[in-house]
């Protein structure tokens, strides 16, 4: 079935560029997201790429698509103590839900 | 512009009592989806609803039940409520269609401890 791997931790200091890697296996994937977390909340939409894309940039994330290796990153350029979050992956299935991640906590300090 | 809605926040069962969770959405989105949030497991998917009068299970749906009561409304229910339900539920709902995006929008959880 469909996969989707991330490493569960990232330490960054403030002011650092952050770089979250994502890996799927489902190569059929039609959109590919990131979700953020805060503590106590629910998961927020931050941005997507559609799979014939190569890159997104969205002010200060970055989103780059290796469809080939089937390799998804996440940069967040000038990281902030307000990033810390946990970040999850997320693909589209052959039906209509998506499978998620088991999360990246990113901890930034100051 | 509520969006999601999640009833209650918060809920301490016993062992085999009953339950439950209850979710709408103001947004006239047609899917509806329950996930549970455990540490180190991610967001696992428990049921969903790709349209009114639908449902169907996704990865983990052993010992819960839904119920899509009408379009707004989702609700997720535990018969005998398990120590292994103790979790954090989030209801998510999404527009449809294959041609564009549709991210998920979540409602904030319920915690539910089982002791």
């Amino acid at each position: 079935g469909e996969d989707v791997e991330q490493s569960l931790f990232l330490s960054v200091r403030e002011g650092d560029s952050s770089v979250i890697n994502c890996t799927y296996t489902d190569s059929s994937s039609t959109y590919l997201y990131w979700y953020k977390q805060e503590p106590g909340a629910g998961l927020q939409l931050l941005t997507y790429i559609f799979s014939n894309m190569d890159m997104k940039q969205d002010q200060r994330l970055t989103v780059l698509l290796n469809k080939k290796d089937k390799h998804l990153s996440l940069r967040i350029a000038d990281t902030q103590t307000g990033d810390s979050a946990i970040y999850f992956c997320a693909e589209r299935d052959a039906g209509t839900a998506l499978i998620f991640g088991k999360g990246t906590t990113l901890s930034v300090s100051s | 512009n509520a969006g999601v809605t999640q009833t209650p926040k918060f809920q301490v069962l016993k062992t085999g009592q009953s339950m439950t969770l209850q979710c709408a959405q103001d947004m006239n989105h047609n899917s509806m989806y329950w996930y549970r949030q455990d540490p180190g497991m991610g967001l696992r998917l428990i049921y969903y609803s790709a349209s009114e009068g639908t449902t169907d299970k996704g990865e983990v749906p052993n010992g819960y039940n839904v119920s899509r009561l009408n379009k707004r409304e989702f609700s997720l229910r535990l018969e005998s409520a398990a120590p292994s339900q103790t979790s954090v539920y989030f209801c998510a709902s999404s527009e449809e269609g294959w041609a564009e995006n549709y991210g998920y929008t979540f409602g904030s959880g319920t915690r539910l401890t089982v002791v």
